[in-house]
């Protein structure tokens, strides 16, 4: 089945700890995305990746980083300096960037609820 | 930068009756998608129906349409027939076309809560 997966489904960070959550997808996708989604509200974007090696910055960027060594793997990783992390997070994909023809709809991963201790 | 607009935070509907959700975005820009993602109490964000800026039909997927006024910048979806199973959040979403933008970034509105009653 093709899909994106995400691990843990819920995490529980202490306090100065970071940590690191997992998407993988087999989609054959070439972009993927990280949102933040805090109760009652929207989605936000924290970090996106168009290409392998490459990222660029969402609007929420501060305190997360993220690696792209492989087309199908973009974990996210909630450092010490994120002040807030308490959320859902959700990470997404879509086809080749820069190609017509319907190829903008994200699709999403089943998600990761983060709690600080 | 882009804004979505969801201005109804939560709307009930009897089962089988119709429901509609606004949604007004801003841009300056011409070519974009406009979407509206679903997401039950699983909390996983389901596609329900896409619309590219420059085909003026509206799309419609089964009991979900939605009514596009590009000058109006609006994109309203309609949930005819309300089943208990569409209970959930609704998402619309803006994205520029990727020919354009630097990214496919999706800019969401706040959501609109809907409860299905029996």
């Amino acid at each position: 089945d093709g899909g994106i997966t995400q691990s843990p489904k819920y995490l529980f960070r202490k306090e100065g700890q970071n940590v690191t959550l997992s998407c993988e997808q087999n989609l054959n996708h070439d972009a993927m995305y990280w949102y933040r989604q805090d109760p009652g509200q929207g989605l936000r974007l924290i970090y996106y990746s168009q290409i392998v090696n490459d990222f660029q910055k969402g609007d929420i960027a501060e305190g997360y980083s993220v690696s792209r060594e492989k087309k199908e793997s973009f974990p996210l990783t909630v450092t010490s300096a994120q002040k807030n992390p308490t959320a859902f997070y959700l990470c997404a994909s879509s086809p080749r960037w820069g190609k017509r023809g319907g190829l903008e709809t994200q699709y999403f991963g089943p998600g990761t609820r983060l709690l600080v201790l | 930068a882009q804004t979505v607009t969801q201005s109804q935070p939560e709307m009930s509907v009897q089962e089988a009756e119709t429901v509609t959700l606004s949604c007004t975005y801003d841009t300056s820009e011409s070519n974009y998608y406009l979407f509206w993602y679903k997401q039950p109490p699983s909390r996983q964000m389901i596609l329900v129906i896409r619309q590219e800026a420059y085909k003026q039909q509206n799309a419609t997927e089964n009991r979900f349409s939605v009514n596009f006024q590009k000058a109006a910048k609006s994109f309203s979806l309609k949930i005819s027939d309300s089943q208990l199973g569409d209970t959930a959040m609704y998402f619309c979403a803006f994205t520029l076309s990727l020919i354009k933008a630097a990214g496919n970034k999706l800019t969401f509105g706040g959501g609109t809560r809907v409860l299905v009653k029996p």
